[in-house]
C-alpha cells in the first residue's frame, strides 16, 4: 500500500527549530519528487518545498532560507527542517508525492501540526 | 503570473450534480492541473490529473461519479449523484517553473 506518515510536529517557541519527518511506504522516495505543503488554521493549502529526483531542492519565498527539505534514501524518508520559526508558520504540514512530469501531488500524508507560540 | 482562481463556495442537493471551476491565469491555458478533495478535519486526497485537452487520470479508488473536463483556461470538476461525504473543500493545483506549486483558493462544497 502506498502511504506517507508524517511526524515531528509540536509546540515550539518563536525563533526555535523543528524537524519534520515523512516516512514513505509502497514506493521509493528516490524515484519520485516529494513536496511539503502546509495549511494554516482556517486557511487554504500552501506549497512549501520540493526535492527533485536528482536531489535538487526548491522552496517558496515565504520559507526560503529558513526551511530545508532533505531525504534519507536508506530510510525512505523525507524531512523538513524548520528554523527561525515565526507565529505565521503555525500550520498542519503535509508531505506529498509529486508527479515528475507535471508536478501534481498524487499521494498525501495525514499531516503533522506545528504550533509556534510563546 | 501563474494564478488559479476558484469560487469560494458552491452548493447542490443530495443526488444532484455540481460542476466546480478552476481558472488558469492568462498565458497558462495549456497547463495540466490536479484536483484534490479535503473532507472536514482530514488531510487532502488526490482526485485526478486534468489535462488541457480534457483527458483525465483519476487516483486509486476515486468513484466514477467524479469526472473532469476542460474549456480553454477553465478546468472543471463534476461530481454526479452527490453524496453527503462529498461535502468538502476542493482545491486545484498546478506547477510553475521558478515558482513551484500553486494552489487555487479552494471551493467549499455544501451538500443540501
Amino acid at each position: 500500500e502506498v502511504q506517507l506518515v508524517e511526524s515531528g510536529g509540536g509546540l515550539i517557541q518563536p525563533g526555535g527549530s523543528l524537524r519534520l519527518s515523512c516516512a514513505a511506504s509502497g514506493f521509493t522516495v528516490s524515484s519520485n519528487c516529494m513536496s511539503w505543503v502546509r495549511q494554516a488554521p482556517g486557511k487554504g493549502l500552501e506549497w512549501v518545498s520540493v526535492i527533485y529526483i536528482a536531489g535538487g531542492t526548491y522552496s517558496a519565498g515565504s520559507v526560503k532560507g529558513r526551511f530545508t527539505i532533505s531525504r534519507d534514501i536508506s530510510k525512505n524518508t523525507v524531512y523538513l527542517q524548520l528554523n527561525s520559526l515565526r507565529a505565521e508558520d503555525t500550520a498542519v504540514y503535509y508531505c506529498a508525492r509529486t508527479d515528475k512530469a507535471y508536478f501534481g501531488l498524487d499521494v498525501w500524508g495525514q499531516g503533522t501540526t506545528v504550533t509556534v507560540s510563546s | 503570473q501563474l494564478v488559479l482562481t476558484q469560487s469560494p463556495s458552491a452548493s447542490a442537493s443530495l443526488g444532484a450534480s455540481v460542476k466546480l471551476t478552476c481558472t488558469l491565469s492568462s498565458g497558462h491555458s495549456s497547463y495540466a492541473i490536479a484536483w484534490h478533495q479535503q473532507q472536514p478535519e482530514k488531510g487532502p486526497r488526490f482526485l485526478m490529473k486534468l489535462n488541457s485537452d480534457g483527458s483525465h487520470n483519476k487516483g486509486d479508488g476515486i468513484p466514477d461519479r467524479f469526472s473532469g473536463s476542460t474549456s480553454g483556461a477553465e478546468r472543471y470538476l463534476t461530481i454526479s449523484n452527490l453524496q453527503s461525504e462529498d461535502e468538502a473543500d476542493y482545491y486545484c493545483q498546478t506547477w510553475g517553473a521558478g515558482i513551484g506549486g500553486v494552489f487555487g483558493g479552494g471551493t467549499k462544497l455544501t451538500v443540501l
